[in-house]
């Protein structure tokens, strides 16, 4: 099946830092790409719709100007935690879907933790 | 608007026995229907799909889902559980249509643990 990747798989920063996630799709094109986070045990809160080439579409009480989205390639999309602080430690996932299945492929994730 | 509901969110079973995690789904629009395996600090693994075409539906690993839309109900099922099977499973709908609209909605999950 098709494989999406993300970069970095953990990252501990200070708080008042910014982080960059990245969110790639190897071996396919993906217009859309999806950011989700997960608290732990719980299921996961989409946060936004990244889409190439405009702005990304945030769901209700996701702070666009904290969690800065960027798709810049038909391949990869980018989550910035800007102004880390310790609530927004967490778990976050990306996925791409291949509009030919309707599924939708995630990423292994990524465990950021703001200390 | 869609929402999943899976009922009971931790399911323990023994090695060898039946397993059973339930699904019932709203959705305004037919709905697409998935099944997804979480392993601890891991992203999703899809187990099986529904597109509208076969209503039981055969996935990897050895589960099977059936769709029953005058219950709206997609449950997962395992004849045989093996100690690998322990991990999160999440029920998710999409009911949209067109490229852009692949929004999933997520069920909060059920915790299968395997006692051997």
């Amino acid at each position: 099946g098709a494989v999406v990747s993300q970069h970095p798989s953990r990252v501990i920063c200070k708080s008042g830092t910014s982080v960059k996630i990245e969110c790639r799709s190897l071996d396919f094109q993906a217009t859309t790409m999806f950011w989700y986070r997960q608290f732990p045990k719980q299921s996961l809160m989409l946060m936004a719709t990244s889409n190439e080439g405009s702005k990304a579409t945030y769901e209700q009480g996701v702070e666009k100007d904290k969690f800065l989205i960027n798709h810049a390639s038909l391949t990869l999309s980018t989550l910035t935690v800007t102004s880390a602080h310790p609530e927004d430690s967490s778990f976050y996932i990306c996925s791409a879907p291949t509009g030919a299945t309707y599924e939708q492929y995630f990423g292994p994730g990524t465990r950021l933790t703001v200390t | 608007a869609q929402s999943v509901t899976q009922l009971g969110s931790h399911v323990s079973v023994s090695e060898g026995a039946l397993v059973l995690l339930r699904c019932n789904y709203s959705s305004s629009v037919p709905p697409y229907l998935f099944w997804y395996v979480q392993y601890p600090n891991q992203g999703l693994q899809l187990l099986l799909k529904y597109t509208s075409a076969a209503t039981l539906v055969k996935g990897i690993n050895g589960f099977e889902a059936e769709f029953k839309k005058s219950e709206t109900s997609f449950h997962l099922t395992k004849p045989s559980a093996h100690m690998s099977d322990a991990a999160e499973y999440f029920c998710a709908v999409s009911g949209l249509r067109g490229f852009s609209n692949y929004k999933l909605t997520f069920g909060k999950g059920t915790l299968l643990t395997v006692n051997p």
